[in-house]
């Protein structure tokens, strides 16, 4: 069964450094990019970017980038959304969710992580 | 302002058939990238919906469907029921952005 099991809900003061994490289990990890999407509170899904776990290449948004981090450990099958100094405004619901590909630029998310909520304070 | 626009509420009585519009742009559902379609359900992780404008994963009922024309994508929701009530987004990819999504509509059961 394929399982997204993202780490546990976060509260943190701003200009502090953050890292939450994805585990993937159930296939080969390897074999399907992972995204990480934000959804601030009472609002849409925002796309933050995507990494793929074979060779740790990384595409964000052009609202992400330079705003976070992305990585992956695939020893342990583990994505990861890192901040390096945290501000009120990202204080938000995180997603992870598998990329799947059906054909040339054919993609969808089919699965995803239970989300990890972020608090920061002022 | 998102890239995909969305109506931000429909509703339907019970039995109902409700659709919901995304409506993109030349650089992403007109540039024929695919159309995607998920259901939240509030306090709870997207589910994905429609993939490839009009397919229909295992275990998603008949009731829904997708469709795409031009710079547009539809979901239709026939035959409305209760457990329907939730948050339906759109998503594409486009070429300046990646990955898009639409900013969500909520479907009020009445």
């Amino acid at each position: 069964e394929v399982q997204l099991v993202q780490s546990g809900a976060e509260v943190k003061k701003s200009g502090e450094s953050l890292r939450i994490s994805c585990k993937n289990s159930g296939y080969s990890f390897t074999s399907y990019w992972i995204a990480w999407v934000r959804q601030m509170p009472g609002k849409g899904l925002e796309w933050m970017g995507i990494i793929s776990p074979a060779d740790s290449d990384t595409r964000y948004s052009p609202s992400f980038q330079g705003q976070v981090t992305i990585s992956v450990d695939k020893s342990i099958n583990t994505a990861y959304l890192q901040w390096n100094s945290l501000k009120a405004s990202d204080t938000a619901m995180y997603y992870c969710a598998r990329r799947r590909q059906t054909g040339p630029y054919r993609y969808y998310f089919d699965y995803w992580g239970q989300g990890t909520p972020v608090t920061v304070s002022s | 302002q998102s890239v995909l626009t969305q109506p931000p509420s429909v509703s339907g009585a019970p039995g109902q058939r409700v659709t919901i519009s995304c409506t993109g742009s030349s650089s992403n559902i007109g540039a024929g990238y695919d159309v995607n379609w998920y259901q939240q359900i509030p306090g709870t992780a997207p589910k994905f919906l429609i993939y490839g404008n009009s397919n229909r994963p295992s275990g998603v009922p008949a009731r829904f469907s997708g469709s795409k024309s031009g710079t547009s994508a539809s979901l239709a929701i026939t035959g409305l029921q209760a457990e329907d009530e939730a948050d339906y987004y759109c998503q594409s990819y486009d070429t300046s952005s990646n990955w898009v999504f639409g900013g969500g509509t909520k479907l009020t059961v009445l």
